[in-house]
């Protein structure tokens, strides 16, 4: 089955730990995304990468980390997370600019 | 900078009612545009998508058409069933694979 897969689904931590959430894809995409969703500001991009090794800043990039070594993997990474990181995280992929985006399941993030 | 409005924001109808959900923006330069559903707790489902060279698409009871020289797009969904409760939002793709998504339309549909 064609699948974008988030982990984990939920996650509570504290200030200042970091973390990790893995984001695969078993559809071969050359595009991912990441995006955070917050009550009132909708939908925002964080990151999102063309392809292997090639990543660029979204909107709201500031505190996050992410990398592209393998096509179906595209982790984000928080290396000190603070509590106004507090969100549902998504990621999404799409096989070429202008195609159809695929998201996962989400990620709920409480950072205390 | 890409500015995407729904309206409305929410809304209520009896089941089986014809329906119609809009979305505006600001940026006519678009690769494409894209409505998804939302339900709770879960992601995001691809609905429709609409390139930037077409008028309008169609999946079943939905049909999704866009207007780029107005800066607009409606949903509608036909003969509406509970099941089709949930959030509904648009998203309009521009350069550097960006969407750029509306707040949504928050649909309940009553038995």
């Amino acid at each position: 089955e064609a699948q974008v897969t988030q982990n984990p689904r939920y996650l509570i931590t504290v200030t200042g730990k970091k973390l990790t959430v893995t984001c695969s894809q078993n559809m071969n995409h050359e595009y991912m995304s990441w995006y955070r969703q917050d009550p009132g500001l909708g939908l925002r991009q964080i990151y999102y990468s063309m392809n292997v090794e090639v990543t660029d800043k979204g909107d709201v990039p500031e505190g996050y980390k992410v990398s592209r070594k393998e096509k179906r993997n595209f982790p984000l990474i928080l290396e000190s997370p603070s509590p106004n990181q507090t969100s549902l995280y998504f990621c999404a992929s799409s096989f070429s600019a202008g195609g159809r985006w695929y998201f996962g399941a989400g990620t709920r993030l409480s950072v205390l | 900078k890409q500015e995407v409005t729904q309206i409305p924001a929410a809304l209520s109808v009896p089941e089986g009612e014809n329906l119609v959900l809009n979305c505006s923006f600001t940026d006519s330069a678009i690769y494409n545009l894209q409505w998804f559903r939302q339900d709770p707790g879960k992601g995001l489902t691809s609905l429709l998508l609409i390139q930037s060279s077409q008028r309008e698409q169609t999946s079943g009871r939905l049909n999704a058409s866009l207007d780029k020289s107005s800066g607009r797009s409606t949903l509608y969904i036909a003969a509406s069933q509970p099941g089709d409760s949930a959030t509904y939002l648009c998203a309009l793709e521009t350069s550097g694979s960006r969407l750029t998504f509306g707040e949504g339309t928050q649909l309940t549909v009553n038995p």
